[in-house]
């Protein structure tokens, strides 16, 4: 079965780091998205993985394995604006998009 | 260039009532995607358009909902008749036409059914 696991909730300080770490098994694999979606609004998108590494936008980062079935977000000197929940997505080969249940990220002053 | 439009933004209906909610995806964006988020759960699939072909319906819940694409524009999900659990928020992302692109999103459609 399709299954994409990622924390519930998390809290971290303004102007710290934190990492969202995402887990998953799916029917084949065709790229790992990241979304971040504030409250009452729909996602936007934030990055795209489909090789192992790190992908760095900004204060943002992405990494994948995919020998693992593992992916991480990085935030960076964290705003308040950051907070917000983040959503984990694979890309199948039968090309869906599955979303994890998001990970509810507070940011504290 | 103009997003994924979705409308209505809300609607609130009885239980038995009809609702049909429309989609716009971003013009030349072959691929066409219907979400559903219940509250507290995860944004589900329910469906994937590939112009105006149903790529794959293996997510929708039951046969109260049809969904359609008219020569591969906008999209129309009609929910006949309603349940209280249909109540979430419906969206719809749109992309080009491989899946392996970004996915850009509509605003949703908050659908209450009481």
């Amino acid at each position: 079965g399709q299954n994409i696991d990622q924390p519930t909730e998390m809290t971290a300080t303004e102007g710290a780091i934190v990492q969202i770490n995402c887990t998953y098994q799916t029917s084949g694999f065709n790229g790992l998205f990241w979304y971040q979606q504030h409250a009452g609004e729909a996602p936007t998108f934030l990055s795209y993985n489909v090789l192992d590494g790190l992908e760095e936008k900004g204060r943002f980062s992405s990494f994948l394995s995919r020998s693992k079935g593992y992916s991480y977000l990085l935030l960076k000197e964290l705003q308040m604006k950051d907070s917000a929940s983040y959503l984990c997505a694979v890309s199948t080969q039968d090309d869906k998009i599955i979303f994890g249940k998001g990970t509810r990220l507070h940011i504290l002053p | 260039e103009a997003g994924v439009t979705q409308f209505p933004s809300h609607s609130v209906i009885e239980k038995g009532q009809t609702v049909t909610l429309r989609c716009d995806p971003i013009s030349g964006h072959d691929n066409l995607y219907w979400y559903r988020r219940v509250m507290g759960k995860e944004i589900k699939f329910l469906l994937h358009f590939v112009k105006e072909s149903k790529q794959d319906e293996s997510g929708m819940p039951n046969n109260r909902f049809l969904a359609e694409r008219t020569g591969g524009t906008y999209s129309t999900l009609k929910v006949q008749p309603a349940e209280l659990e249909d109540s979430g928020v419906y969206f719809c992302a749109s992309s080009p036409w491989t899946a392996n692109t970004e996915a850009f999103f509509g605003q949703g459609t908050r659908l209450t059914v009481v």
